[in-house]
């Protein structure tokens, strides 16, 4: 099974920041990568696909980058709705591995 | 609006068994690959199963195959989980999720809000 190893696995930031998220893949996954949110007791969010493409409806504020095993997943200004756990998944293979998960906490 | 609708979880001993369900709405059912998706508590996400669209191609994770069943009633549109042989480390918010293809793989675009299956004696 691919690995997906994600850093950091928590943070702190103030509302407007910009965060930066990573996620590296054991195997060369191309562009197969997504990136979801999820938030206590609700339904995971899927935000972008093919590792920067940004899912309808999703804000401007999130984007993804990367190819091949390094990923990175941005949000330009945050704001008080984005603090959640976000995830990386490679959609290369099967299982579909999602990454441990990276915890982003108002400071 | 795309609704997918969980239940039938609960409290069931070590080696028990329990059915869940997924109701879903606001789409063409028939249409979409189906997934289970669960995550421990404290952990992250883990890909259980899936399903096409016609119930007829089945695939698991190693670690339930052939403990666990996933199905579906197009004509209901209702996707299900048949868990067997329960582990007190399948403790777990069972997600379904509905999927979609990309020119780079598969995405879960909608999902549930999860149901609680705890394994406990």
């Amino acid at each position: 099974d691919i690995q997906m190893t994600q850093s950091p696995s928590s943070l702190s930031a103030s509302v407007g920041a910009r965060v930066t998220i990573t996620c590296r893949a054991s195997q060369p996954i191309a562009r197969y990568l997504s990136w979801y949110q999820h938030k206590p007791g609700k339904a995971p969010n899927l935000l972008i696909y093919a590792a920067s493409s940004l899912h309808s409806g999703v804000p401007s504020r999130f984007s993804g980058s990367g190819s091949g095993t390094d990923f990175t997943l941005t949000i330009s200004s945050l704001q008080p709705e984005d603090f959640a756990t976000y995830y990386c998944q490679e959609t290369y293979s099967t299982p579909q591995t999602f990454g441990q998960g990276t915890k982003v906490e108002i400071k | 609006e795309v609704q997918l609708v969980e239940s039938g979880g609960g409290l069931v001993q070590p080696g028990g068994s329990l059915r869940l369900s997924c109701a879903a709405s606001g789409f063409a059912f028939s249409n979409y690959w189906m997934h289970w998706v669960r995550q421990a508590p404290g952990k992250g996400l883990m890909w259980v199963s899936r399903v096409n669209s016609d119930g007829s191609v089945t695939t698991y994770a190693d670690s339930v195959k052939g403990r666990f069943t996933i199905s579906r009633d197009n004509a209901k549109n209702t996707l299900y989980l048949q868990m067997q042989s329960l582990r007190v480390e399948e403790t777990a918010v069972y997600y379904c999720a509905r999927s979609t293809t990309t020119i780079f793989g598969v995405v879960f675009d909608y999902w549930g809000q999860g149901i609680l299956v705890t394994v406990s004696s």
